[in-house]
């Protein structure tokens, strides 16, 4: 079975800085998907970015980029130039490429707090 | 287009009563999935949807069932209802069986008294 950890609960940033929050997976699978997701307090599930695990590049968003390291199994998510709209709660997400099905595993979250 | 929608938003029941939440997902999307969100444990997988069939079953009890209507729209039913179940039920659609992007509803939260 897949797992994810999430080892930062809370982080906080400042207007306009940089952050990155950290995500590690375990799988013997060699094809899926990861996925980092947001959760403001309306509690709606946004994807912020997802990357295939066979693209050796690493995905961007307008602001948002992830650093994928396929060997070590990690996917850090950094947002650049925060701003206080990206207050929420944020999750990393597994998901197998394969026939298994489109099952989620989610990480445990990371609380990320923006200070004006 | 419309997102995902979920009703009722939220819900109080008692232990022992059983609860049906319900799912639209996004037009033309077939597939519905289920998740549980709760403090303790997290955002866990219940069930999936493609088509009418399920799909994929987490690691829940049988007292969490669903079903997917021919429109795609999803019910799930949690029987005698416990106090463990409080927490916050999710929807998410897809566009297809093997399409990446879930889009997810505002939720259901559900409080067992």
């Amino acid at each position: 079975a897949q797992t994810v950890t999430q080892s930062q609960p809370e982080m906080s940033v400042q207007e306009a800085e940089t952050v990155t929050l950290s995500c590690t997976y375990d799988t013997s699978e060699s094809d899926y998907y990861l996925f980092w997701y947001k959760q403001p307090p309306s509690r709606q599930m946004i994807l912020v970015i997802r990357q295939e695990a066979y693209k050796q590049q690493n995905a961007t968003e307008n602001r948002f980029s992830v650093n994928f390291q396929k060997a070590a199994k990690s996917f850090s998510l950094k947002i650049s130039d925060s701003q206080l709209g990206d207050a929420a709660m944020y999750f990393c997400a597994y998901r197998s490429r394969g026939t298994s099905g489109s099952r989620l595993t989610f990480g445990e979250g990371t609380q990320l707090t923006v200070n004006p | 287009k419309a997102g995902v929608t979920q009703t009722p938003r939220y819900l109080i029941k008692t232990r022992g009563q059983q609860v049906t939440l319900s799912c639209s997902p996004i037009s033309g999307h077939r597939s519905v999935s289920w998740y549980q969100q709760t403090p303790g444990q997290g955002l866990q997988f219940l069930f999936e949807y493609f088509s009418e069939t399920q799909r994929n079953k987490g690691n829940f009890p049988g007292r969490f069932s669903g079903r997917q209507f021919s429109n795609s729209r999803s019910e799930m039913n949690v029987s005698t209802l416990e106090l463990g179940d409080s927490a916050l039920y999710l929807c998410a659609s897809r566009l297809g069986a093997e399409s990446t992007e879930a889009f997810f509803g505002q939720g259901t939260r559900l409080t067992v008294v």
